[in-house]
């Protein structure tokens, strides 16, 4: 069973639209939330995280918008670009736990 | 910070032969992750270690994986005997401690596996 469910599988926009990739979970003990940005041949890197005390979280162009009672959590970029095409990993982790569920990624294409 | 750093980059063997997949966290990271990243399945967890001891090992399929981490700066992915069913990207990570928001996941560039 998929811990976390993440939407679009894919997704193209023009240089300078807003993408936004969603992802949802039903475990409430979750308490940290990263998104993860990977290029091809490269290992999955920290792009921006979340805890559930607050809704939303800024970092330059990228932000997460996190709904605590609807266990859902989405990421969005502001003013993309061609360098932004990449592969999207949201995921999960209840503290204490050692394992960071994974979604099941999306495929980002920013035409210029 | 050189990063997680992982050998090699790419391995092609053939079924049956044994596979050995290295690792060399970030210099003071005490927890340590492999993960096989596929189409099918996306990134599962394998093992994961802790100050060099095995923690959860759940996620290995079967027992021709096994996973060892002999010192706080290597550990070895072994996959003995090799079957093509195992050809995927093997990611090893780093954390500080535990997973937390502050001591995040880092990941190495992975080793592409294809068993024909």
């Amino acid at each position: 069973q998929q811990q976390v469910k993440q939407s679009p599988q894919s997704l193209i926009v023009q240089k300078g639209g807003i993408p936004i990739i969603n992802c949802a979970y039903e475990n409430t003990a979750f308490d940290y939330f990263p998104w993860y940005q990977q290029f091809p041949g490269k290992g999955p890197a920290l792009l921006i995280a979340i805890r559930p005390d607050v809704s939303e979280k800024k970092e330059g162009r990228f932000t997460i918008s996190f709904n605590k009672s609807a266990k859902q959590f989405s990421l969005h970029i502001m003013d993309s670009q061609p360098g932004d095409s990449a592969t999207y990993f949201c995921a999960a982790l209840e503290t204490g736990a050692n394992n960071l569920f994974f979604g099941t990624g999306t495929r980002l294409t920013v035409i210029p | 910070d050189a990063g997680v750093i992982q050998s090699p980059r790419h391995e092609v063997t053939e079924m049956g032969q044994e596979v050995t997949l290295r690792c060399k966290p970030i210099s003071g990271h005490n927890s340590l992750f492999w993960y096989r990243q596929t189409m099918m399945r996306g990134l599962e967890l394998l093992i994961y270690f802790n100050n060099n001891v095995p923690i959860d090992d759940s996620g290995m399929p079967e027992d021709r994986f096994s996973a060892k981490m002999p010192n706080a700066s290597f550990s070895t992915l072994k996959i003995q005997p090799s079957e093509p069913r195992d050809s995927a990207v093997y990611f090893c990570a780093s954390s500080y401690d535990r997973v937390t928001y502050n001591s995040p996941l880092h990941f190495g560039n992975g080793t592409r596996l294809t068993v024909t």
